[in-house]
């Protein structure tokens, strides 16, 4: 099993939709949790972290459920410019200064496609 | 002012040749890592460095040899290339937890390796 799982998608919707985002993770002991954003032949960006009580960042939303070990990206009013693969990305442990735990795993992504 | 800055962007070599990917980060970050995203788009850890120690080595071959001359350079040489090392390779550094982290790694652009 892998350590993170997305549907791959594609998700095409359009303009103005919202749109939802699941994943799950295998390791009970991961402590930290993050949605990056990764443009077609660009570099991962981190678009946020995700809190046990959830959080928003304008018209995103994540939502952390640690009993189910899953994860979940809310993106309303889609715009044409988040068209991007949305990755999943958990530590394996608590980070510490210069830990083993503090590498990210990440999951294979989503690819968001919006249309006009 | 680019914050993490790998060369080359682009290297087409053929089997069995050495090659090395330099990157250099100016965010006085003290972990950096290399991350390997295969042709399916899976990005996965291959070295950490915090301070210019390794401390994760993610059962790369041994044909991958990780150096960090300081904490501001990571380079990574590849002797006799294969075929399945065609790939992005992407540096990337981050901010210790004790300096209140949250867990965002700084991506270069990457290195795309082509092996014939």
């Amino acid at each position: 099993r892998k350590e993170v799982e997305q549907d791959p998608g594609p998700f095409n919707v359009p303009e103005g939709a919202t749109v939802a985002f699941n994943c799950t993770y295998s390791n009970s002991a991961s402590q930290s949790f993050f949605w990056y954003r990764q443009d077609c032949r660009k570099e991962p960006k981190l678009l946020m972290s995700v809190y046990s009580s959830g959080n928003e960042d304008g018209r995103f939303t994540a939502q952390l459920n640690r009993a189910s070990q899953y994860i979940s990206l809310l993106i309303r009013d889609s715009k044409l410019s988040d068209s991007a693969t949305y990755l999943c990305v958990v530590t394996p442990g608590k980070m510490n200064y210069g830990g083993a735990t503090n590498k990210l795993i990440f999951g294979t992504g989503t690819l968001l496609a919006v249309q006009p | 002012d680019t914050a993490v800055s790998q060369t080359p962007k682009y290297l087409v070599t053929q089997m069995g040749n050495d090659k090395s990917i330099k990157c250099e980060q100016n965010l006085g970050h003290d972990t950096m890592y290399w991350y390997k995203q295969d042709s399916k788009k899976f990005l996965k850890i291959m070295f950490s460095y915090n301070n210019k120690e390794l401390i994760i080595n993610e059962t790369v071959p041994n044909r991958f040899s990780p150096k960090s001359p300081d904490k501001a350079h990571l380079n990574l040489h590849i002797n006799s290339l294969e075929l399945g090392d065609s790939a992005v390779y992407f540096c990337a550094s981050s901010q210790d937890p004790k300096f209140g982290n949250t867990g965002e790694l700084f991506f270069g652009e990457g290195s795309r390796l082509t092996v014939l």
